[in-house]
């Protein structure tokens, strides 16, 4: 039972390139979310995917796509990186969002864009 | 503003002192307040979560809230040099999370 996974664990890319982060989970969860973590800033939401089909924005969604590919796999897009992206990702999941339960984060991205 | 405010420290205490983090926040509507612990490129990890107000302890670790003053508190006793880690406070409203920026402790053995 892997819990949340998230790959690539680092990358470096320049400015405008593209890349997109994947992220799975084996919980069976409705749940989906992406978060970044700059320092003093702490988590803030990207976006999230209620239930497989929907996504919506969160607090910074500005420079980034996303894509609940099915109920396991939520992956997160930057279309064209600016050196502002550069920053951890984590992707976290929870059971519904009906009521409140715990979140679960995978071991995070971390990411440089020069 | 930020919906919920943490002093982001460094704090640094010896092995066996008590650790005392706290957080307020603004928004009323908010229910659940948790505590994440978060080690070194680590991903966060849920602590304690308490509902409304009171206390709630697990082992060394108490959690505190006063929806009255909007005041969010973690105390770990006696703590350890394996409690050293970043703790987020965080609240929820409906299906999101509002986390502070982090609180780095140090415990010095």
């Amino acid at each position: 039972n892997a819990g949340v996974t998230q790959t690539p664990k680092f990358q470096v890319l320049k400015t405008g390139q593209s890349m997109t982060l994947q992220c799975a989970q084996d919980m069976n969860h409705n749940s989906m979310y992406w978060y970044r973590q700059d320092p003093g800033m702490g988590l803030r939401l990207i976006y999230y995917s209620a239930s497989e089909g929907t996504t919506d924005k969160g607090e910074v969604p500005n420079g980034y796509n996303v894509s609940r590919l099915n109920k396991r796999e939520f992956s997160l897009r930057l279309e064209s990186a600016a050196p502002s992206q550069t920053s951890v990702y984590f992707c976290a999941s929870q059971t519904s969002v009906e009521a409140y339960n715990e979140q679960f984060f995978g071991p995070g991205t971390r990411l440089t864009v020069l | 503003q930020k919906e919920v405010e943490q002093d982001p420290g460094p704090l640094s205490v010896p092995e066996g002192a008590i650790v005392s983090l706290n957080c307020t926040y603004s928004n009323s509507a908010f229910q659940y307040f948790m505590w994440y612990r978060q080690y070194s490129r680590k991903g966060p990890e849920l602590l304690m979560y308490t509902y409304s107000s009171g206390n709630k302890e697990d082992g060394r670790f108490t959690a505190q809230v006063d929806k009255s003053s909007k005041y969010i508190s973690l105390f770990i006793r006696d703590s350890q040099p394996s409690d050293s880690a970043t703790y987020l406070c965080a609240s929820c409203y409906l299906y999101k999370l509002s986390f502070g920026a982090g609180t780095t402790v140090t415990v010095r053995a």
